[in-house]
Parts: structure tokens; C-alpha cells; sequence
């Protein structure tokens, strides 16, 4: 069974400049979701999609950040424009229906650094 | 939004050790637990998913334990080997309007060394 696919696996910016990230979530899973992970804490929570409708983005920077769910599969992510704050490893997941007994599948990530 | 959290931060150990973590989380609007091992360059990998009070599960040397009514899941790892060095991140699920979230603690990350 083919995992999460996320590009590019690393990303260097500078400050003000933007970015996107892509993820190609596991066939059939209806739940995505986009945390953000930074340097000795643990992942957080930016967007969670039930198909191509978003479940909470509570806590999205949405002045800079957006994301979008293209017919319910890929997504990206976009951060326009970029701090240094943002330097941060993006991991996406998903799930095959977003349950509480249904595990997560995670890609890579993409680590961003932003000079 | 549940807050997880999970001690201690940062653990070393020799090869051969046993040792334990600690996942504590709100007992209300508690639905499941979850740990995750994450290994350097790789991406997380489900280890338990944990729903009842008094739950235990067990994937050979490692087990875990579910206590929901005072909030906490232990993780054990026996004879700790080197390829268990990684970070153990635990998530919890609360319920929001719109639906499930899994929200994450702040993980144990185990150094063994041989």
C-alpha cells in the first residue's frame, strides 16, 4: 500500500517570500490533516479536512497560511508571506475516516527553514 | 482542543534497560489515545490505539497502558535495544463541533545507547 507522498522534503526561504507544500494523502482516506512541528515540541494541529470540507482550523495563522483540499484527495498548504517563526517541519496525515479508533498515517514531512 | 502532555521530555538509557514514559490528558470528552513512534528521517508510525479504561496492549517489547478515569497512559519498553531510539509521541481525541481532532503532546524522545 503506497503511504502519504509530501514534496519537496526540505524548503529554504527567505523572510517575506512564499512557499507551498503538497500532499498526496493515502487512496481512500477521507481525513487530512497539516501539523506544524516545531524544533523540540511536539506536532500541532494547523487543519483537519473530512473529504474536501475542513473540520477545524482553529489554529491556522490565516493571515499567512491557507490550505485547500483539491475534490478531496491532494491538498497544499501555502505560507505567504513566511517569518522566521515559521522554520518548522510540516507533517501531513491521513486517516481512513477520522475516528477516534482509526490510526494515522503520516508522510515525511517537509522541513521548512526560513533565513 | 485536549492538552496533552507527556513526561519526561528527553530520556537516556543503556542497552538492556527497561523504562517508561508518561501521556496524561483531561479525563472528560476523552475518546481514544494514541502512541506514535517517530524515528529520525522518517515519518511517524502508529504504535497503540487505546479506547478503554484499563486497556493494555502490547507489540512485543513494547506495551502500553490506558488509565482514562485519572487521565494518564504509560508506555513500557523492555530490554531497551539501540533501534528504539526514537520519539514516542502520544495524541489524544476530543470532539469538537464539527468532529474528531487528534491532538499531540510534546513526545519522549529516548536516546539508548549500546
Amino acid at each position: 500500500e503506497a503511504g502519504v507522498a509530501q514534496s519537496p522534503r526540505y524548503k529554504i526561504i527567505e523572510k517575506r517570500q512564499s512557499v507551498a507544500f503538497w500532499c498526496n494523502p493515502i487512496s481512500g482516506h477521507a481525513t487530512l490533516y497539516w501539523y506544524q512541528q516545531i524544533l523540540g515540541q511536539g506536532p500541532k494541529l494547523l487543519i483537519q479536512f473530512q473529504n474536501n470540507g475542513v473540520v477545524d482550523d482553529s489554529q491556522l495563522p490565516k493571515d499567512r497560511f491557507s490550505a485547500e483540499r483539491l475534490k478531496g484527495v491532494d491538498s497544499t498548504l501555502k505560507i505567504q508571506p513566511a517569518k522566521l517563526e515559521d522554520s518548522a517541519v510540516y507533517l501531513c496525515a491521513s486517516s481512513l475516516f477520522g475516528d477516534y479508533y482509526t490510526e494515522a498515517f503520516f508522510g515525511q514531512g517537509t522541513r521548512l527553514t526560513v533565513v | 482542543i485536549l492538552n496533552v502532555e507527556q513526561s519526561p521530555q528527553s530520556l537516556h538509557v543503556q542497552e538492556g534497560d527497561s523504562t517508561n514514559f508518561t501521556c496524561s490528558f483531561p479525563s472528560s470528552n476523552f475518546y481514544a489515545l494514541h502512541w506514535y513512534r517517530w524515528e529520525t528521517a522518517k515519518s511517524p508510525k502508529a504504535l497503540f490505539v487505546m479506547t478503554l479504561n484499563g486497556d493494555e496492549k502490547k507489540k512485543g517489547r513494547i506495551s502500553a497502558t490506558l488509565n482514562t478515569k485519572e487521565g494518564y497512559s504509560y508506555l513500557y519498553i523492555k530490554g531497551s535495544q539501540p533501534e528504539d531510539s526514537a520519539t514516542y509521541l502520544c495524541a489524544g481525541y476530543s470532539d469538537n463541533n464539527a468532529g474528531n481532532m487528534l491532538t499531540f503532546g510534546g513526545g519522549t524522545r529516548l536516546m539508548v545507547k549500546p
